[in-house]
């Protein structure tokens, strides 16, 4: 059982927006920030999104990321079939001094 | 450009223990933590802990607390992952990452920057 709370699918046709939610409480997500990892099949993860909306020089600008309160999202916009992924939102908890992560959400492009 | 390096895989008897390596290239090994996650076969991603070099401070998950020890060395830019007590269920890749971190208009945030490319640890009798 993960501390962060993601949906483990979603899916969505070429050129559709699909939203991916994580959901933490006031020690992780309601304090600090959250990042965002992209991981490929038989590959490591990869920064996708830091503090709660930045983007790291390379990652397309149809990578957003928001926050609100104890939650989190991820869209993607112009859905692409290299986008077909897991995703995982993660953040520091200040109550297990330590980084917590969701359980990951598999991407399918439909 | 930072290139994040692991040692290869490993095969370990039960009860076992295991040491895995991580060197990370650049002059500013030291002022970076270094954490370590693991993902299990078909699993999610897993913090176990980390380290900050020039502290030479280790801290832990509490599921791993008992049987991990995290250290680094500054003079090789390397850190290390020492699991004990292998079980069955410790068979998972395991990975190191740098820690970035700073200021943006995100707000002030930590995050994991780099990644080594994993290290298979298969424990089996």
């Amino acid at each position: 059982q993960s501390v962060l709370s993601q949906p483990p699918s979603a899916s969505g046709t070429p050129g559709q927006t699909v939203t991916i939610s994580c959901s933490g409480s006031s020690s992780n997500i309601g304090s600090n920030t959250v990042n965002w990892y992209q991981q490929f099949s038989g590959t490591a993860p990869k920064l996708l999104i830091y503090s709660n909306n930045q983007r790291p020089s390379g990652v397309f600008d149809r990578f957003s990321g928001s926050k609100s309160g104890t939650s989190a999202s991820l869209a993607i916009s112009e859905l692409q079939s290299e986008d077909e992924a897991d995703y995982y939102c993660a953040a520091w908890d200040d109550s297990l001094n330590g980084w917590v992560f969701g359980g990951g959400t598999k991407l399918t492009v439909l | 450009q930072v290139q994040v390096v692991q040692s290869g895989a490993e095969v370990k008897k039960p009860g076992s223990s295991v040491k895995v390596s991580c060197k990370a290239s650049g002059n500013t090994f030291s002022t970076y933590a270094i954490s370590w996650v693991r993902q299990a076969p078909g699993q999610g991603l897993e913090w176990m802990g980390g380290i900050i070099p020039i502290f030479g401070t280790a801290n832990y998950a509490r599921k791993f607390q008992d049987r991990v020890t995290i250290t680094a060395n500054e003079s090789t830019s390397t850190a290390y992952m020492e699991l004990s007590s292998l079980r069955s269920e410790d068979t998972a890749i395991y990975y190191c990452a740098r820690v970035g971190g700073g200021d943006s208009e995100g707000g002030w945030g930590y995050y994991f920057d780099y990644w080594g490319q994993g290290t298979l640890v298969t424990v089996s009798s």
